[in-house]
């Protein structure tokens, strides 16, 4: 059974960057066909896709947030991270990672993690 | 990009009742859609893929339909675990969320 589980800090300041990491266990993060993906829920709102990468190292970002996400893999580890640069009160969030069966949907979800912007 | 409309935003229903929610797409998606239920707390749970296609040791009263633009989830006999938030979900062009859908006891 796959398993993801996200991890990093929980308060940012504004305008620093936000880290988090999703450690992948019960499954390889080099597995053909997947990609590995991050995605936030703001409180009480609905969910916003903000990128993946796949095992190559190939990614792509949502648009609206391009100019300030990266997210990297490390397949020694198996786990894949973002970094979310430059951030205000709006990006207060649960961040989850998850797998794209067939880079389709998402069959498995970590559990989330909140990270609150503020000073 | 493809915005995803989904109708309504909060639906009140009995244990028992048949629910239907729909969902709509700005630009043809053919079935590439999915469904997932959210739980406070919790991650979303996939359920349909594929518009129409039941995810493993999801209850066979959840069901999907639909192509191009307009997606229907219907869940036959509404059960108490079943009041949650339901979110579709486009894959045909990167991927855009509904705006969800809160099913609420009445």
């Amino acid at each position: 059974q796959l398993q993801l589980q996200e991890s990093g800090s929980g308060l940012v300041t504004p305008s620093q960057t936000l880290s988090l990491t999703c450690a992948v266990s019960g499954g390889s993060i080099s597995s053909g066909g997947s990609s590995w993906s991050w995605i936030r829920q703001p409180p009480g709102e609905g969910l916003e896709w903000i990128g993946y990468i796949y095992h190559s190292g190939s990614t792509y970002y949502n648009p609206s947030l391009n100019s300030r996400v990266s997210i990297s893999v490390d397949k020694s580890k198996n786990q894949f991270s973002l970094k979310l640069r430059s951030v205000t009160a709006a990006d207060t969030a649960v961040y989850y990672c998850a797998r794209a069966r067939e880079q389709a949907y998402f069959d498995y979800w970590g559990r989330g993690s909140l990270v609150t912007v503020s000073s | 990009d493809i915005q995803m409309t989904q109708s309504p935003s909060t639906l009140s229903a009995s244990v028992g009742d048949r629910v239907t929610i729909t969902c709509r797409a700005s630009q043809s998606i053919s079935s590439w859609l999915a469904w997932y239920q959210q739980k406070p707390g919790k991650a979303p749970n996939l359920l349909i893929y594929k518009a129409s296609s039941l995810e493993s040791g999801v209850p066979s009263r959840f069901s999907g339909s639909g192509s191009g633009t307009d997606f229907t989830l219907t869940i036959n006999s509404l059960q108490p675990d079943d009041y949650a938030t339901y979110y579709c979900q486009q894959y045909n062009s990167y991927w855009t969320f509904g705006q969800g859908t809160k099913v609420e006891i009445k």
